[in-house]
């Protein structure tokens, strides 16, 4: 099936620093990725859909200032949680689709990220 | 807009019984629907998808879903529940394969005890 990984798989910072997430697809190119938030034991929320060539899409009450998506290529988009604070500690999850599999729209998803903001 | 309801936030069943986990949808138009199964500190993985093709989907691991679409539902079910299917498990909703997001329910969690 088709592949997306994430990178890095863990990261520690402390408070004020900028980290940034990478989402690679793998064996596809994908011009839309998907950004997703998950809190522990709760459901993936939505952030921004990431638009290669264009500026993303962000889902309301998502700030884009302090979330920057940029889909560089048809196989990278990064997410960069800037000046983050401890309430940024979370899983972060990115995901496309392969257009060439046609109908049935899953998504693929990178192994997530998880964040810890110190 | 599209939404998805999972009844149960936590499911516990014995290892060899049935599992069940219900997931009801809304949308306004037919919908693509999705199971996805998660591994603690991991992405999702797809057991299996609706796509009108079939009511009734068989999907990888033993598990299957059928579609009724006048109980507007898409339960996950397995005969035999092995300890390995312990496990976070989403229900998904979508109106089209283009570039539109996919809309989760709050996930159950499968507890199996042996």
């Amino acid at each position: 099936g088709a592949v997306v990984s994430q990178h890095p798989s863990w990261v520690i910072c402390k408070s004020g620093t900028s980290v940034k997430i990478e989402c690679r697809s793998l064996d596809f190119q994908a011009t839309t990725m998907f950004w997703y938030r998950q809190f522990p034991k709760q459901s993936l929320m939505l952030m921004a859909t990431s638009n290669e060539g264009s500026k993303a899409t962000y889902e309301q009450g998502v700030e884009k200032d302090k979330f920057l998506i940029n889909h560089a290529s048809l196989t990278l988009s990064t997410l960069t949680v800037t000046s983050a604070h401890p309430e940024d500690s979370s899983f972060y999850i990115c995901s496309a689709r392969d257009p060439q599999r046609g109908l049935g729209g899953e998504l693929f998803f990178g192994e997530g990220s998880r964040l810890t903001v110190l | 807009a599209q939404s998805v309801t999972q009844l149960g936030s936590h499911v516990s069943v014995s290892e060899g019984a049935l599992v069940l986990l219900r997931c009801n949808y809304s949308s306004s138009v037919p919908p693509y629907l999705f199971w996805y199964v998660q591994y603690p500190n991991q992405g999702l993985q797809l057991l299996l998808k609706y796509t009108s093709a079939a009511t009734l989907v068989k999907g990888i691991n033993g598990f299957e879903a059928e579609f009724k679409k006048s109980e507007t539902s898409f339960h996950l079910t397995k005969p035999s529940a092995h300890m390995s299917d312990a496990a976070e498990y989403f229900c998904a909703v979508s109106v089209n394969s283009g570039n539109t997001p996919l809309v989760f329910g709050k996930g159950t969690r499968l507890s199996v005890i042996a």
